[in-house]
This record gives C-alpha cells, structure tokens and sequence, in this order.
C-alpha cells in the first residue's frame, strides 16, 4: 500500500496570502494525484487531478505541481471560502490511498 | 447533471450487517468505474473499495476484505456494498464516488452526500 503523507497538518493563512500544502507519497506514483477540498457537513469537491488539471469550475487561484513522490497544491491569494480541510489521493495502484488532510484556518 | 444518492445507513449492532446503495444518475453508469470512500467521525478519508465499469474486477482495502462485498447493478444504475461483521472502527460516513474512466482507477468526480453508518451495542 502506498501511504501519502501531508503536510503540515494545519496551515494558519490570512485572507488574501498565498498557501502552499504538500503531499508526500511512500513510492511513486508518476503523475497519478488528485487533490480534494472538503468543508465541514460536505461531500469532498474535487481540485485538480495529473496533478496539475483544474477540476471544472475551479478558479485559477488553485495550481497543483509535482511527480513522482513529491506533490504541492498552492493557493495563490486566500478568500474566505477556501478555509477547508485539503486531501490529496493516489491512483496509481490499488489500494487507493488518501493523505490525512491539511486544515488551512484563518490566522 | 450527475448525481450520486446514497442510501442504507443507519445503526447497527457489533457484528451485524447492512448494505448501502448508490442510485446514480446523469451518466452512462456501466462506463465508468465506482467506489466507496468512509470518513470516520473527525478523520480523514479512507477508500474502502471500487469497482470497474463492467463490475467484472473488485477492489478492496485490507480493513474490509473478507468483510465487505461490493457490487453493481448496471441495469439499475446502482452501486452497492454489503457489508458484514460489522465492528465499531467502521462506524463512519459512507460516500460513494465516480470514477473517470471504466477501470476505475481514477481520481473521483463527483462524491455523493454520505450515509451514515454507526456500530454500537
């Protein structure tokens, strides 16, 4: 199984500055990540996937980057509904595995 | 539009059973490959199995192999997971989530609502 680390934990960001969030995988997994927003009683939405496409209706202010085992989803400049807890995912071979979750909250 | 709606959950006791479904909509449901993914109370996601398309492989996380079965109806445009001997670690939030491609080994879009599943005496 591959185990996907991010970090850090929790990411305390004020309205208006840029996030940076990273994502760690234990063996590579090419270009095989997505990403995931998730705010509190909500289904996860989908960020960006291969792992620099925008999902549908995203706005640019999210980019993704990476391959191989080292990936990073930044937040250009914070609005007020990007406060959320940020998963990353593997597809690259079964079982597929999620990281445990980025909170950014408002510093 | 797309839309996943899971139903099914509810409380059960240790070592009981129960299985969810998915009615899915807004797709052709046999193309396209599924899975449910749990969120336990305060913690992150957990992929808990997947299916392809054709619904001929099955895919599972060691957590609930042997336990949890998961299947599909194409004809009725639903997913399902049966889940066996249940225990308190599973208690948790069930989401069922579509795939991109048939094998379904992708990342998800979209994520249904959620069905809560609760074990406890």
């Amino acid at each position: 199984e591959i185990v996907m680390t991010q970090s850090p934990a929790t990411l305390s960001v004020s309205p208006g500055e840029r996030a940076t969030l990273s994502c760690r995988a234990s063996q590579g997994v090419s270009s095989f990540l997505a990403w995931y927003q998730q705010k509190p009683g909500q289904a996860p939405r989908l960020l960006i996937y291969g792992p620099s496409t925008r999902a549908t209706g995203i706005p640019a202010r999210f980019s993704g980057s990476g391959s191989g085992t080292e990936f990073t989803l930044t937040i250009s400049s914070l609005q007020s509904e990007d406060f959320a807890v940020y998963y990353c995912q593997q597809y690259s071979i079964w079982p597929l595995t999620f990281g445990g979750g980025t909170t950014v909250e408002i510093k | 539009e797309v839309q996943l709606v899971e139903s099914g959950g509810g409380l059960v006791q240790p070592g009981g059973s129960l299985r969810l479904s998915c009615a899915a909509s807004g797709f052709s449901f046999s193309s396209y490959g599924m899975s449910w993914v749990r969120q336990a109370p305060g913690k992150g996601l957990e992929w808990v199995s997947g299916i392809r398309g054709s619904g001929g492989n099955t895919y599972y996380a060691d957590s609930v192999k042997g336990r949890f079965t998961i299947s599909r109806d194409n004809s009725r445009n639903t997913l399902y997971l049966q889940m066996n001997s249940l225990r308190a670690e599973d208690t948790a939030v069930y989401y069922c989530a579509k795939a991109q491609a048939e094998v379904g080994k992708n990342w998800f879009d979209p994520w249904g609502q959620g069905t809560l599943v609760t074990v406890s005496s």
